[in-house]
């Protein structure tokens, strides 16, 4: 099993539409979360960090369930250009791991 | 604001060829990782270094090495390569103490644009 696990997708969702995605942790020592967003061919780039209170940016909604290890992130009001693969990361004693990345598609 | 600049962008090498990649990161950033990425594969992590000495090592294979220099720059040397070396390859730089407090908001994982890496 991987530490980190994510529903590969693809999700195909409909513009303006509300999805949200799951991502567990198997290591409960797990320090801090992050989202980050990969377009096909480019780096990953860190979309959000994930604190213990939730947290809000715009559209975007990241959650941390410390009991159930698992992270969510919640896209309202989606856009085309939210198509993306969205890939679950998690630090853990310095060592960052990601997950496989769900992929996204916003259809017009 | 400087970002995480990689070279070669592209390189085309034969089998059994050597490649060197190279990574400059992010300035004051104390760490560097090379994670390799196959088509449609998440990145995998191969080898780490904090403060110039190696700090973690991932799935790196035998045949690939590398090191960080006195400049914080770091090289990742693929020898006797294979078609299945062919991926993007990506390092990244950060600063611990940004990626120990997440709460910071800071960038604490930042990407080069990646080296294409094709093995024919």
């Amino acid at each position: 099993r991987k530490e980190v696990e994510q529903d590969p997708g693809p999700f195909n969702v409909p513009e303006g539409a509300t999805v949200a995605f799951n991502c567990t942790y198997s290591n409960s020592a797990s320090q801090s979360f992050f989202w980050y967003r990969q377009d096909c061919r480019k780096e990953p780039k860190l979309l959000m960090s994930v604190y213990s209170s939730g947290n809000e940016d715009g559209r975007f909604t990241a959650q941390l369930n410390r009991a159930s290890q698992y992270i969510s992130l919640l896209i309202r009001d989606s856009k085309l250009s939210d198509s993306a693969t969205y890939l679950c990361v998690v630090n853990r004693d310095d060592k960052i791991i990601f997950g496989k990345g769900t992929r996204l598609h916003i259809l017009p | 604001a400087a970002g995480v600049i990689q070279s070669p962008r592209h390189l085309i090498k034969e089998k059994r060829e050597t490649a060197t990649l190279k990574c400059y990161p992010i300035p004051r950033h104390d760490t560097v990782y090379w994670y390799q990425q196959g088509p449609g594969q998440d990145p995998q992590f191969l080898i780490s270094f904090y403060e110039k000495m190696q700090s973690d090592k991932g799935s790196i294979p035998d045949r690939f090495s590398a090191q960080q220099f006195s400049d914080y720059h770091s090289e990742l040397n693929m020898s006797s390569l294979e078609l299945g070396d062919s991926a993007l390859y990506f390092c990244a730089s950060s600063l611990v103490g940004l990626l120990r407090e997440s709460s910071s908001g800071a960038n604490v994982l930042t990407f080069g644009a990646g080296s294409r890496l094709t093995v024919l």
